[in-house]
């Protein structure tokens, strides 16, 4: 079957980094997804990764390994208002998106 | 803002009731999406329209009905719901199906649906 895994729960602090990671089990591969989701939000996208390698926006880096099954959010720099969802999704050979539950990220001063 | 606007926001239903949910788009987009929002747990797709015609259905139980009159505006028309269908409904759009390859899926701020 096709599965997402991701951490439930993450606590982190302010001005630190923190790594949000997702293993993906999908029928073929065509990217990886993470979005980010505030409370009572609409998720927004963050990055995509298709490719091996880490992909750096600001603040926020993603990682890829298509041979592990793996991807990995990096936040740096923790800041109070990234304290929201993170949703890992993998998009299998039919174009269709895998999504994970979504890693909650807890923010303190 | 994301171009999506869905209304409404929050919703109390009684299980022989009848209500819809409306999601317009401004973006321009050819797709449009339904997917239900369960706490904790993942997004579970529910119906796909291109250029307004139908293209997925999840296995959704007919008590939930979709309706995209044009590419702009989709409905998600709801009767004789269950208790278990109280969740977050979201709309998203994306430029066309080929375009969720590059992430630009756009979403709405979703209808928290209670039912009673």
């Amino acid at each position: 079957g096709q599965n997402i895994d991701q951490p439930t729960e993450m606590t982190a602090t302010e001005g630190a980094i923190v790594q949000i990671n997702c293993t993906y089990q999908t029928s073929g591969f065509n990217g990886l997804f993470w979005y980010q989701q505030h409370a009572g939000e609409a998720p927004t996208f963050l990055s995509y990764n298709v490719l091996d390698g880490l992909e750096e926006k600001g603040r926020f880096s993603s990682f890829l390994s298509r041979s592990k099954g793996y991807s990995y959010l990096l936040l740096k720099e923790l800041q109070m208002k990234d304290s929201a969802s993170y949703l890992c999704a993998s998009m299998d050979s039919n174009y269709q998106l895998i999504w994970g539950a979504g890693t909650k990220l807890i923010i303190k001063p | 803002e994301t171009g999506v606007t869905q209304t409404p926001r929050h919703l109390v239903m009684g299980m022989t009731n009848k209500k819809s949910l409306k999601c317009e788009q401004h973006l321009g987009h050819n797709a449009m999406y339904w997917y239900k929002q369960s706490a904790k747990k993942p997004l579970e797709l529910m119906f796909v329209y291109n250029f307004k015609e139908q293209t997925e259905n999840n296995s959704v139980p007919s008590r939930f009905s979709p309706e995209c009159p044009n590419s702009s505006h989709l409905f998600l028309h709801l009767h004789t719901l269950q208790p278990e269908d109280s969740a977050l409904y979201l709309c998203a759009s994306s430029q066309d199906l080929e375009g969720v390859n590059t992430g630009e899926l756009f979403f709405g701020e979703g209808s928290r649906l209670t039912v009673l």
